[in-house]
């Protein structure tokens, strides 16, 4: 069964300081990558996504993501923070099913910018 | 993307009635999906539905409890019956906009409180 595990459900960085948010999936088929985010008070919005070719993608909003099939990473990073990327960030997989294919999220990781 | 609205945005009900949540997409989608997010947890998803066929729930949800309806292809409804205060969440609807990459758009959210 396919799953994803987010290391650290709190991050704390400082304003301009390098954003890393790391997600660990589990797959036994190349999978489809995702990080969404929530805003208080809203829904999940897509950042970015990967499903084949280039193994680097950038999103919105100054975000990228790196899929290394080798360590079956997909972290997330944005070089400079800004106050308006608190936020809570979910990392999640694709997973083929007969019904059509659902989603698995991580945990989620809570951002804090500090000043 | 499509552009999916929820009503209602939040609601406080008592404990053993039903409220229905709706799910508007603005353009004509095959598959919807509704999660619940526990508080401070991350995405489960309850069901998924296609129209003109019976929802398709996942373990631990069943008809009864969270009746759905798919009337056609831009409308979807999810009914959380006799509410205890553990169905205390918030719900989110979500449409499968490219079958090819399995990406999936999210709606707003309905903030449910039960007391």
């Amino acid at each position: 069964a396919q799953s994803v595990t987010q290391l650290g459900s709190h991050v704390s960085v400082s304003e301009g300081a390098l954003v890393l948010l790391r997600c660990n999936y589990s797959s036994s088929v190349p999978p489809y990558l995702f990080w969404y985010v929530q805003y208080p008070n809203q829904g999940l919005q897509l950042l970015l996504k990967y499903t084949t070719g280039a193994t680097l993608v950038k999103g919105i909003n100054g975000f990228e993501a790196e899929f290394k099939k080798s360590e079956t990473s997909f972290h997330l990073t944005k070089p400079s923070a800004h106050m308006s990327d608190a936020a809570e960030y979910f990392c999640a997989v694709s997973v083929a099913k007969a019904a059509g294919n659902k989603l698995t999220f991580g945990g989620g990781t809570r951002v804090l910018v500090k000043p | 993307s499509a552009v999916i609205s929820q009503k209602p945005s939040r609601d406080i009900c008592q404990r053993g009635t039903s409220l229905t949540i709706q799910c508007q997409v603005d353009s004509q989608v095959t598959m919807m999906f509704w999660y619940r997010q526990q508080p401070g947890q991350s995405l489960t998803l309850i069901a998924t539905a296609n129209q003109g066929s019976e929802a398709t729930y996942e373990s631990g949800f069943v008809i009864d409890k969270f009746p759905i309806s798919r009337p056609n292809l831009t409308f979807s409804t999810l009914t959380v019956s006799n509410m205890s205060p553990e169905d205390s969440s918030i719900y989110l609807c979500s449409v499968d906009w490219d079958r090819g990459t399995d990406t999936q758009y999210f709606g707003p959210g309905t903030r449910l409180t039960v007391l």
